[in-house]
């Protein structure tokens, strides 16, 4: 059982706009620790796709965005497209666990 | 940029220990901190722990503390995992990846570069 929580799935239409939650509390995201997200296909390692709640290493479209506030962060994807079709996974420190943290993963279906 | 090479798959009884590997091709271990993270069959990912290969230095998941250790040999450039007493519940595949060194602050870090991973099978 994860400390940081995201919706098992969302869905939505080529062209549309749809946002991953990740929610923790203060001895995590509201500590304050970035929060990180990664995208991973099945038979892959995941891979970067977010960086300190807001950044986008190269190569990444521009169309993934993070946002952070409080306790709780956001990963938004915009124009939503085919290849987006993967899970997506939040990640911060706990300093009462002592380490890195995952949330369990949100599997994002384009219809 | 340091590329990662894990070692393959492996199959073990239960009881019994594994070793994997991550070799650093491309570039040295010299300021990267190592990372394991674990995935069990369609399951989510699991922070395991990291080593850092120039101290030798280690921190440990709770929950896999006194069954993993991790070294490393700089003058391969190669990470080690280890983990004993297998059960059923360690299958999974293995991850090793780098920490960006960039981040100072530790606790903010993320992961930029991943192994293939290796399947490990615990299965009489």
């Amino acid at each position: 059982q994860s400390v940081l929580t995201q919706p098992p799935s969302v869905s939505g239409a080529p062209g549309q706009r749809v946002t991953i939650s990740c929610t923790g509390n203060n001895s995590n995201i509201g500590s304050p620790y970035d929060v990180h997200w990664y995208q991973q296909f099945p038979g892959t390692a995941p891979r970067l796709l977010i960086f300190g709640n807001t950044n986008r290493p190269s190569g990444v479209p521009d169309r993934f965005s993070g946002s952070k506030s409080g306790t709780s962060a956001s990963l938004a994807i915009t124009g939503l497209q085919a290849e987006d079709e993967a899970d997506y996974y939040c990640q911060s420190y706990d300093n009462r666990l002592g380490g890195f943290v995952f949330g369990p993963g949100t599997k994002v279906t384009v219809l | 940029q340091v590329q990662l090479v894990q070692s393959g798959a492996e199959v073990k009884r239960p009881g019994s220990s594994v070793k994997v590997s991550c070799k650093a091709s491309g570039g040295t271990f010299t300021g990267y901190t190592v990372t394991w993270v674990r995935q069990a069959p369609g399951q989510g990912l699991e922070w395991m722990g990291r080593i850092n290969p120039l101290f030798g230095t280690s921190n440990y998941a709770l929950v896999l503390k006194g069954r993993v250790s991790f070294s490393a040999d700089e003058t391969t450039t190669t990470a080690y995992m280890e983990l004993t007493s297998l059960g059923a519940e360690d299958t999974a595949v293995y991850f090793c990846a780098t920490e960006a060194k960039a981040v100072t602050i530790v606790n903010h870090r993320y992961f930029d570069t991943w192994g293939q991973g290796t399947l490990v099978t615990v299965s009489t």
